[in-house]
């Protein structure tokens, strides 16, 4: 099982900030690698495969970086719809696991 | 525009077996390179993959949950199911049908989910 330690789990940034939330692996993925958000009592909304690539539609404030065992998501200029709960997830190996999610609230 | 659509009973009983269906409807389940899955999560907690299947009926699961778990699929009726046995309270929660974006495993598409509670 590849372990993942997503931080910070809380991320407390006003609109305009520009944010980073990190994801390590216990081993190499390559890239195998995706970002979600999540808004409440929503289904999570793919952002970014393949450790970089943007889901079409998501606007491009949103990108990823990494490969092997560190991943990076940031958000270069936070719109109030960008409030919400992010996680990765990596789908190198079974089972396919998910972070432990990381809450951006407003400060 | 792929549109998928979880629907089973809300409240099961500890010790039963949860049974669950994925309705897939803006085309057919079995065309392209895709994979199935089913994914939950608890109140107030993070995502688990429980398993997928793959159109040829090929399946993967979490091992945590793989003596329990089933996932099949109907191609007749463009469905695939989740069968989870002896469930118990810890088994509470939102379960969410999802289809890969490709033939790989990032999950592009996916139901509103539905709650499935463990009570007597």
């Amino acid at each position: 099982v590849i372990w993942m330690t997503q931080s910070p789990s809380l991320l407390s940034a006003s609109t305009g900030d520009r944010v980073t939330i990190s994801c390590r692996m216990s081993q190499g993925i390559s890239s195998y690698l995706a970002w979600y958000q999540q808004k409440p009592g929503k289904a999570p909304e793919l952002l970014i495969y393949a450790a970089s690539t943007l889901q079409s539609g998501v606007p491009s404030r949103f990108s990823g970086s990494g490969s092997g065992t560190d991943f990076t998501l940031t958000i270069s200029c936070l719109q109030s719809e960008d409030f919400a709960t992010y996680y990765c997830q990596q789908y190198y190996s079974f089972p396919h696991t998910f972070g432990q999610g990381t809450k951006l609230e407003i400060k | 525009q792929v549109q998928l659509q979880e629907s089973g009973p809300g409240l099961v009983k500890p010790s039963q077996t949860l049974s669950l269906t994925c309705t897939v409807s803006g085309g057919s389940i079995s065309s392209g390179s895709y994979y199935w899955s089913w994914i939950r999560q608890p109140a107030g907690k993070g995502l688990e993959w429980i398993g997928r299947i793959y159109t040829s009926g090929s399946t993967n699961y979490n091992p945590s949950l793989k003596s329990r778990v089933t996932i099949s699929v109907d191609t007749s009726k463009n469905q695939f199911s989740l069968k989870l046995s002896s469930v118990t309270a810890a088994d509470t929660a939102v379960y969410y049908c999802a289809r890969s974006r490709d033939g790989l495993g990032a999950f592009g598409y996916w139901g509103q989910g539905t709650l499935v509670t463990v009570s007597s």
